[in-house]
């Protein structure tokens, strides 16, 4: 069975704050995607990594895919309250996503 | 703006009777899945759709559970009877054929059975 673990679960710091999200698996996925969810809505999709050792920058967002495309890091950079929210990672597998437990992200005012 | 769409929004329900969850996919999309949320067990998948096939459904108990793709249009979650540990948000999303589609998520049924 394929799983994604998430680290943390639960982060809450200060606006300005730096902070990174682990999504580790010992399978290897075809892709690795990052949504973010808000409360009382469906989760939204955020980037899609599909080359090992590959990075993506959204804004103050960067996103990197192992080499071996088994985990993935979500690294936001000066944090605002609206990046408050719950980050997941899925790895692709065959056209069917698996998602990780998701980390819940407070940023404080 | 195209969304997908889901009804009911909220749904509280005895334990035994029978729940309908209806959603209609993204005009166009021909790969519908079904996911369930909970605190404990995060995002599942249940079942998914393409052309209306049911693909997989290996993460939906089979006893109560059945899920139908009617048409192009509309894709139902069925539980027959509904027990508590059912209480959960269904979610909705469909998708492209794309090797790495996007999957465009409704916003849920809220379902709660006392």
């Amino acid at each position: 069975t394929q799983l994604l673990e998430q680290s943390p679960q639960f982060l809450s710091i200060q606006e300005g704050e730096n902070l990174t999200v682990y999504c580790n698996s010992s399978s290897v996925f075809s892709s690795l995607q990052w949504y973010r969810q808000e409360p009382g809505e469906g989760p939204v999709l955020l980037v899609t990594v599909v080359t090992g050792g590959e990075v993506k920058k959204l804004k103050r967002l960067t996103f990197q895919f192992g080499d071996a495309r088994k985990d993935s890091s979500l690294h936001i950079t000066a944090a605002q309250p609206g990046d408050t929210g719950l980050y997941l990672c899925a790895g692709g597998d065959t056209g069917k996503l698996i998602f990780g437990q998701g980390t819940t992200l407070q940023v404080k005012p | 703006d195209a969304r997908v769409t889901q009804t009911p929004r909220d749904k509280v329900t005895e334990m035994g009777q029978e729940v309908t969850m209806r959603c209609q996919p993204i005009l166009g999309h021909n790969t519908v899945f079904w996911y369930r949320q909970t605190m404990m067990q995060g995002l599942e998948l249940l079942a998914y759709f393409r052309n209306r096939a049911p693909l997989d459904d290996s993460g939906m108990p089979k006893d109560r559970f059945s899920a139908e793709m009617p048409d192009a249009t509309l894709a139902t979650l069925k539980i027959q009877p509904s027990e508590p540990r059912d209480s959960a948000v269904y979610f909705c999303a469909s998708a492209g054929t794309g090797f790495w589609e996007t999957q465009y998520f409704g916003p849920g049924t809220r379902l709660l059975v006392l």
